[in-house]
């Protein structure tokens, strides 16, 4: 049973314009959030996070927004870049940290 | 280095042999993770580490596979008889401590099992 979800295996978005990453988790309980990003490869780079007690984290062109009442999260890119090209992993942290199975995005020229 | 270092970076193995992966963490980080990705899967938990001790090893797929964790540093995973299904690239995790906070992870050491 998936307790973090992202239900689009593959996301394709015109440079330039926002990329939008959706994740779903199911306990309610869950109180921190991390996005990572990986290359073929390598391994998955750290992008950013979010505590229960946000619904909003920035930083530069990344923003994540947390919806607790819907258990939804949400990646937001803009503007997309070719280098933004990769598999993005939403993740729930405790003592572990609980992937999702990821979402590749392409970003067309 | 200042990152995660994983090794070999690449293994490749006979079938019913036993690997060791090494994992170094970042310095005075005091959790450490293993992680493993077969193809077109996602990231599968194997074990945690806080300090030398595994309050978490429930992603272990077999008693085929064990960690250990010395001096709250260095953590090596073995695999012993392998098999075709273990064939993955497997990543190595730390981060300061075990509670929210971004972990940082190796470049991974893909096995494969012929």
């Amino acid at each position: 049973d998936q307790q973090v979800k992202q239900n689009s295996p593959s996301l394709s978005v015109q440079e330039g314009r926002i990329s939008i990453l959706n994740c779903d988790y199911t306990n309610s309980m869950f109180d921190y959030f991390l996005w990572y990003k990986k290359y073929p490869a390598e391994g998955p780079t750290f992008l950013i996070s979010i505590s229960s007690i946000k619904d909003k984290n920035e930083d530069g062109r990344f923003t994540v927004f947390l919806n607790k009442s819907a258990k939804h999260l949400s990646l937001h890119i803009v503007p997309s870049q070719p280098g933004d090209s990769a598999v993005y992993f939403c993740a729930h942290r405790d003592d572990k940290i609980i992937f999702g199975k990821g979402t590749r995005l392409h970003i067309l020229p | 280095g200042a990152g995660v270092s994983q090794s070999p970076s690449n293994k490749v193995t006979e079938k019913g042999k036993d690997v060791e992966l090494r994992c170094d963490p970042i310095s005075g980080h005091t959790a450490l993770y293993w992680y493993r990705q077969s193809l077109g899967q996602g990231l599968e938990f194997l074990i945690y580490f806080q300090g030398n001790s595994a309050p978490d090893k429930s992603g272990l797929p077999s008693d085929r596979f064990s960690a250990e964790r010395t001096g709250g540093s260095v953590s090596t995973l073995t695999i012993q008889r392998t098999q075709q299904e273990d064939s993955a690239v497997y990543l190595c995790a730390s981060s300061r401590r075990s509670m929210n906070t971004e972990a940082f992870f190796g470049q991974g050491t893909r096995l494969t099992v012929v």
